[in-house]
């Protein structure tokens, strides 16, 4: 099930810097995008979402944009913190249904 | 923070046993689901749950699954006869309203099947 990539398993940025994280769809069902971070020994939690008929959310320092002809979003995070390393999720639904999620990608802050 | 409970935290099973996995939901909850995630892929759906009764399911979930909401606050996930494929990690999540709500997920169970 390849409905939902993220490309890039891992991404190092400097302390202060953005972070931007990538992401592709392929079904063009899906109506609600999610991003989720996840530390090890825990479950995902929810950082922010976009409707479809939206481009743009912000939520503090996170970003998501929407680009629905590419059928591709991206979180940015402005500044990037060292707390914010972790694994990061980006998944979709359709309707409010089940998530479908991408394979993650591992952002390193690095101080 | 009002958090969603698993357990336990980890499980080792003997193939063909039976396992249940165990989840308190957030309190006003209303959407119940579990997913899991084998080691090294992705996160994938499961099951949801609502107004006492399964909404939607994957086709991972077979006879061999079962979900239950036996006392109004616990979520449980029954496996009849594990396999050694049952291995890994079991996340419970519970919203408000449907997945645009964002779940809130647990800490999951490792489940490993020798």
């Amino acid at each position: 099930d390849q409905q939902v990539k993220q490309n890039s398993p891992s991404l190092s940025v400097q302390e202060g810097r953005i972070s931007i994280l990538n992401c592709d769809y392929t079904n063009s069902m899906f109506d609600y995008f999610l991003w989720y971070k996840k530390y090890p020994a825990e479950g995902p939690t929810f950082l922010i979402s976009i409707s479809s008929i939206k481009d743009k959310n912000e939520d503090g320092r996170f970003t998501v944009f929407l680009n629905k002809s590419a059928k591709h979003l991206s979180l940015h995070i402005v500044p990037s913190q060292p707390g914010d390393s972790a694994v990061y999720f980006c998944a979709a639904s359709v309707y409010g249904n089940k998530l479908v999620f991408g394979a993650g990608t591992i952002l390193r802050v690095k101080s | 923070e009002p958090e969603v409970t698993q357990t336990p935290s980890h499980q080792v099973t003997q193939m063909g046993q039976e396992v249940i996995l165990r989840c308190v939901p957030i309190s006003n909850h209303l959407y119940f689901y579990w997913y899991r995630q084998i080691l090294g892929q992705k996160v994938e759906f499961l099951v949801s749950f609502y107004n006492n009764e399964i909404s939607e399911k994957s086709e991972i979930f077979d006879d061999q699954f079962s979900v239950e909401r036996p006392d109004g606050s616990n979520f449980t996930l029954k496996i009849r006869s594990t396999k050694l494929e049952d291995s890994a990690m079991y996340f419970c999540a519970s919203s408000e309203g449907t997945a645009n709500y964002g779940y809130t997920f647990g800490s999951g169970t490792r489940l490993t099947v020798v």
